[in-house]
């Protein structure tokens, strides 16, 4: 089954505690990109890739930072969380095809105290 | 810098009846894509419909149908015949094309429908 995978779905975590949100898809989609959600924001995105060691920021990149040395895997790292950082992610691929949309992983809750 | 703008945080219809969700955009390119996702409260996001920029026909799939302006930039979500199962959060989305490939989001519409 075509799909994206993150893990963990929940997380409750503290200030300053490094954490990675892991991301995989099993589509061999070149486009791997991470968004955010807040009410009344929608979809941000934080840092998006093109392809394998080809990672480029976002429109919210600022306490993130992200690393593409499989095609597979996009993994989200959280260097020192805060409390601003609280969101829902969401992880998403797609081919580099024209007409290809977006598909989505189910998204992370994550709550920074 | 492109953007998407969807001006209606949050619209109720009557099942059975229709509602038509607003999105424009704002770009300098020619060539793109636009789509439209619903997220339910199960917060999956899935495609409703897509439109490719070049192509003048109206995009519609089953009860979901667009009217794409491109002159206006305007691209709006029809749902017919609305179902309790339509009840969801909808995005806009803007893909550029070319080197600059990337997707832009609206901040949403919430789709209420009352039985």
């Amino acid at each position: 089954e075509a799909q994206v995978t993150q893990n963990p779905r929940y997380l409750i975590t503290v200030t300053g505690k490094k954490l990675t949100v892991t991301c995989s898809q099993n589509m061999n989609h070149e486009y791997m990109s991470w968004y955010r959600q807040d009410p009344g924001l929608g979809l941000r995105q934080i840092y998006y890739s093109m392809n394998v060691e080809v990672t480029d920021k976002g429109d919210v990149p600022e306490g993130y930072k992200v690393s593409r040395k499989e095609k597979r895997n996009f993994p989200l790292i959280l260097e020192s969380p805060s409390p601003n950082q609280t969101s829902l992610y969401f992880c998403a691929s797609s081919s580099l095809d024209r007409e290809s949309e977006q598909y989505f992983g189910p998204g992370t809750r994550l709550t920074v105290t | 810098a492109q953007t998407v703008t969807q001006s209606q945080p949050e619209m109720s219809v009557q099942e059975a009846e229709t509602v038509t969700l607003s999105c424009t955009y704002d770009t300098s390119e020619s060539d793109y894509y636009l789509f439209w996702y619903k997220q339910p409260p199960s917060r999956q996001m899935i495609l409703v419909i897509r439109q490719e920029a070049y192509k003048q026909q109206n995009a519609t799939e089953n009860r979901f149908s667009v009217n794409f302006q491109k002159a206006a930039k305007s691209f709006s979500l029809k749902i017919s015949d609305s179902q309790l199962g339509d009840a969801a959060m909808y995005f806009c989305a803007y893909r550029r094309w070319g080197n600059f490939n990337k997707f832009y989001f609206g901040s949403g519409t919430k789709l209420n429908v009352k039985p």
